[in-house]
């Protein structure tokens, strides 16, 4: 079975450019995760998605993050303009609907210049 | 709300030490609670779990026991090897969704 897949999997921008990230997750997998992780610190949840549908996005910066799901199966996640304090890894990850166990993919670690 | 804490590190271990990775919760309810480990360069990975109170979770010489009394539920492993050098999360999700509540992690090195 063929786990999350992301990509890029490196990044290095200047402050005020955009940056897109892409996640395919496991195949049949309702409900799909986009977490930021700061050097040293656990993940923290930025937004969930139950098929094509937003569940949670509560810490999701709006004014400069936005992610869509729009045929419920891969997804992006954007900033524009980037800060220096978003450097950072951006895992995605998945599960069954009803299941309790998320698998990660590699992430994406973006660096901010 | 929701939330984990586990011992901060990094944690400085010989070869064949004993391990213990300490992990306390609040959660209402009644949670699922989860060890995930994330090696250089890689992303996290389920490494063991327990789903009710005194259910014990083991893989790869890791154990952790849900402790309900306790709120805890710590990693051990009674002989560690330089490949188990990694950050190791402890994570708990709710009975009423599937949201993840992640500690800070904690960073082992095993020197040999």
């Amino acid at each position: 079975e063929a786990g999350v897949a992301q990509s890029p999997r490196y990044k290095i921008i200047e402050k005020r450019q955009s940056v897109a990230f892409w996640c395919n997750p496991i195949s049949g997998h309702a409900t799909l995760y986009w977490y930021q992780q700061i050097l040293g610190q656990g993940p923290k949840l930025l937004i969930q998605f139950q098929n094509n549908g937003v569940v949670d996005d509560s810490q999701l910066p709006k004014d400069r993050f936005s992610a869509e799901r729009l045929k419920g199966v891969d997804s992006t996640l954007k900033i524009q303009p980037a800060k220096l304090e978003d450097s950072a890894v951006y895992l995605c990850a998945s599960n069954p609907q009803g299941g309790y166990e998320q698998f990660f993919g590699p992430g994406t670690r973006l660096t901010v210049l | 709300g929701d939330s984990v804490t586990q011992m901060e590190g990094p944690v400085t271990l010989s070869e064949e030490a004993c391990l213990t990775i300490n992990c306390t919760y609040t959660a209402t309810g009644y949670p699922s609670l989860f060890w995930y480990v994330q090696y250089p360069g890689e992303g996290l990975q389920l490494l063991l779990k327990a789903t009710k109170a005194d259910d014990k979770g083991s893989n790869k010489g890791f154990e952790a026991t849900y402790r309900k009394e306790t709120t805890s539920f710590h990693l051990e492993k009674g002989s560690v090897q330089v490949s188990d050098s990694a950050v190791y999360f402890c994570a708990l999700t709710s009975n009423t969704g599937n949201q993840f509540y992640f500690g800070t992690g904690t960073s082992l090195t095993v020197i040999p």
